[in-house]
């Protein structure tokens, strides 16, 4: 069983629907951060946590740190939001393992 | 190798001092990614490889950082007169071409005294 889990591993959608995107550890940890993706381009780190919640435009991030799950929501969606989301979580131990989700392909059609 | 493989692990320097890491991609992978992770911060896109050029540098911090890639495949990373800003985790990732899935290392760990 993998240390991080995402689902769904793909998502199609309308323009303007509400997108949930999940991610499940079994690890300690001391941060989760989710990563975007875009065709062609690198990683951008879109949020970064430990604890409740963050909200950056129509993108909502989520942890709960007694369940080992994040939940990455995005509201409005668009065209543009299409891309790779990640996940990744940053461990407890002093190595501070960087353990990555497989990703999530959320294609969103106009 | 199955998987991207950097060295060193990790890696102690002195401040001023240069420093070399290396990124070993998938065989057959003809994109390559540096990012780096400093303490408390989020992943940051350094340099990115198609082949043995780099289309987009715009990551690379300052002038101290340079990157290579020789053969389509090894890639090193190289920092000159460390700072102790410098200190951050290196990460290099492949993909089967850009835009593909990226594979990460496990990456390298620098510390700047």
């Amino acid at each position: 069983k993998n240390e991080v889990e995402q689902s769904p591993q793909n998502l199609t959608a309308q323009e303007g629907e509400f997108i949930t995107i999940n991610c499940s550890y079994s690890v300690g940890i001391s941060a989760l951060h989710w990563l975007q993706q875009h065709p062609g381009g690198g990683i951008v780190s879109l949020f970064m946590l430990s604890s409740g919640k963050k909200k950056h435009g129509r993108l909502i991030a989520t942890i709960n740190i007694q369940e080992k799950h994040s939940s990455l929501h995005i509201t409005a969606s668009h065209p543009r939001d299409s891309a790779v989301y990640i996940c990744a979580v940053i461990g407890g131990n002093r190595d501070d393992k960087i353990i990555f989700g497989k990703g999530t392909r959320l294609h969103i059609l106009p | 190798g199955a998987g991207v493989s950097q060295s060193p692990s990790n890696k102690v320097t002195e401040k001023g001092k240069d420093v070399e890491l290396r990124c070993d991609p998938i065989s057959g992978h003809t994109a390559l990614y540096w990012y780096r992770q400093s303490l408390g911060q989020g992943l940051e896109f350094l340099i990115y490889f198609q082949g043995n050029s780099a289309p987009d540098k715009s990551g690379l911090p300052s002038d101290r950082f340079s990157a290579e890639r020789t053969g389509g495949s090894v890639s090193t990373l190289t920092i000159q007169r460390t700072q102790q800003e410098d200190s951050a985790v290196y990460l290099c990732a492949s993909s089967f071409s850009p835009g593909g899935i990226q594979y990460f290392g496990a990456g390298t760990r620098l510390s700047v005294l």
